[in-house]
């Protein structure tokens, strides 16, 4: 089992929709996770982080924390084109002070 | 800030050649990462440093590959031997603190290598 996993899509959506981006992780001493987004040929950056079971909403964006089920998601609203990207999860695993990533969730918003 | 500076920004090379690859982090950042893309293996993490001195490097592929931090300015990696399989996306990142901590973590623009 990896230690981080995302589902590779690609995901489509149509425009005005919600994005629904999923992440399970291994370890369940694991505290801080992240969302990435990174679009083709440009760098990862960072979107959101949580650190608390819950939802943690940031604009448009609302990340959700399981940490019984070692889950994390992440959600779209009004999903825009410009949205279009690969989305990372990263996970502190525990004893680690570097992300471990995902290999990343391909997002396709429809027009 | 400039942000995470690497260079060079697109190599070419024939196996067996050796290939640097270079860094300047943020300034006052005191992590320094590198990490590899590729489609196969998503981002991997190769090594990372916290005030210049190499902390995890378990993730380095082989002996082929070597980083250096000379200082807090500046960090190298190298391959030499390449080889096809070392084509990738390679990102520098840094930060301050860890991100353990929950502090960011800041990447540069990659330098895509390829080893034909």
């Amino acid at each position: 089992q990896k230690e981080v996993e995302q589902n590779s899509g690609p995901l489509s959506v149509p425009e005005g929709a919600i994005a629904s981006l999923n992440c399970t992780y291994s370890d369940r001493g694991s505290q801080s996770f992240f969302w990435y987004r990174q679009y083709s040929g440009k760098s990862p950056e960072l979107i959101m982080s949580i650190y608390s079971n819950g939802d943690k909403e940031d604009g448009r964006f609302t990340a959700q924390l399981n940490k019984a089920s070692q889950y994390v998601s992440l959600l779209i609203r009004d999903s825009q084109p410009s949205d279009s990207a690969t989305y990372l999860c990263a996970v502190n695993l525990t004893g680690r002070r570097a992300l471990t990533f995902g290999s990343g969730t391909r997002l396709q918003v429809q027009p | 800030d400039a942000g995470v500076i690497q260079s060079p920004r697109h190599e070419v090379t024939e196996m067996g050649q050796e290939v640097t690859l270079r860094c300047k982090p943020i300034s006052g950042h005191d992590y320094l990462f590198w990490y590899r893309q590729t489609m196969m293996r998503g981002l991997e993490l190769l090594i990372y440093f916290n005030n210049n001195v190499p902390i995890d490097d378990s993730g380095m592929p082989e002996d082929r590959f070597s980083a250096k931090m000379p200082n807090a300015s500046f960090s190298t990696l190298k391959i030499q031997p390449s080889e096809p399989r070392d084509s990738a996306v390679y990102f520098c990142a840094s930060s301050f603190g860890s991100p353990s901590s929950g502090n960011t973590i800041y990447f540069g623009e990659g330098s895509w290598l390829t080893v034909v």
